[in-house]
């Protein structure tokens, strides 16, 4: 997972609560990625980012907004925290943009009371 | 819709053994079928993937098996181990695609008796 750095790596929310997951990667990734992974369920995703610049909505985005920072970072808001968003969360990023490797961060784990 | 359907959800095989994970996917676009490993505490990390233009690809322990006109492609772990024990996603994806994104199935957990 080198590459791909999340923060933060646990969080707890109360109901109604913002809050941003911040990632960063080293890896010269042109593409970017927001998953989230429930027991079952695999991993969805909410948002992606074919370059720097846009956004795109993915399975889940209800709840969540992105910003494409720049060619490094690619955050993901929570505007009003929900206990249905308690999960982890994953960042990824890949160079060729096609899917072909995509590298994954090591997760935030995120709880909303 | 699930564009890539996996089986079984959990698997346990004894130390040594064969384990084998199936997925099977909807659109005959994908022309990339990859899979995931996954430990505890950490984020999935590629461990082999295939083209449709071969029908089998193996890497050490570890055999993709791939049946394009099924639309159904499986991993076969060869003399299973404990340090095997993780959870496998498969996926697929159309490369060159503008969205250019993975497609994941609901993941397998392996556990390996010693």
């Amino acid at each position: 997972n080198a590459g791909v750095t999340q923060t933060p790596k646990f969080q707890v929310l109360k109901t109604g609560q913002s809050m941003t997951l911040q990632c960063a990667q080293d890896m010269n990734h042109n593409s970017m990625y927001w998953y989230r992974q429930d027991p079952g369920m695999g991993l969805r995703l909410i948002y992606y980012s074919a370059s720097e610049g846009t956004t795109d909505k993915g399975e889940v985005p209800n709840g969540y907004n992105v910003s494409r920072l720049n060619k490094r970072e690619f955050s993901l808001r929570l505007e009003s925290a929900a206990p249905s968003q308690t999960s982890v969360y994953f960042c990824a990023g890949d160079s060729t943009g096609s899917g072909n490797t995509i590298y994954f961060g090591e997760g935030s784990w995120l709880t909303v009371v | 819709q699930q564009q890539v359907k996996q089986s079984p959800q959990s698997l346990i095989v004894q130390k040594g053994g064969i384990s084998i994970i199936n997925c099977a996917y909807e659109n005959t676009a994908f022309d990339y079928f990859p899979w995931y490993q996954q430990f505890p505490g950490k984020g999935p990390a590629l461990l082999i993937a295939i083209r449709p233009d071969v029908s089998e690809k193996k890497e050490g322990r570890f055999t993709i098996s791939f049946n394009k006109s099924a639309k159904q492609f499986s991993l076969h772990i060869m003399d299973s181990q404990p340090g095997d024990s993780a959870t496998y996603f498969c996926a697929a994806s159309k490369e060159g695609s503008t969205l250019g994104r993975l497609y994941f199935g609901r993941g397998t957990q392996l556990t390996v008796w010693p």
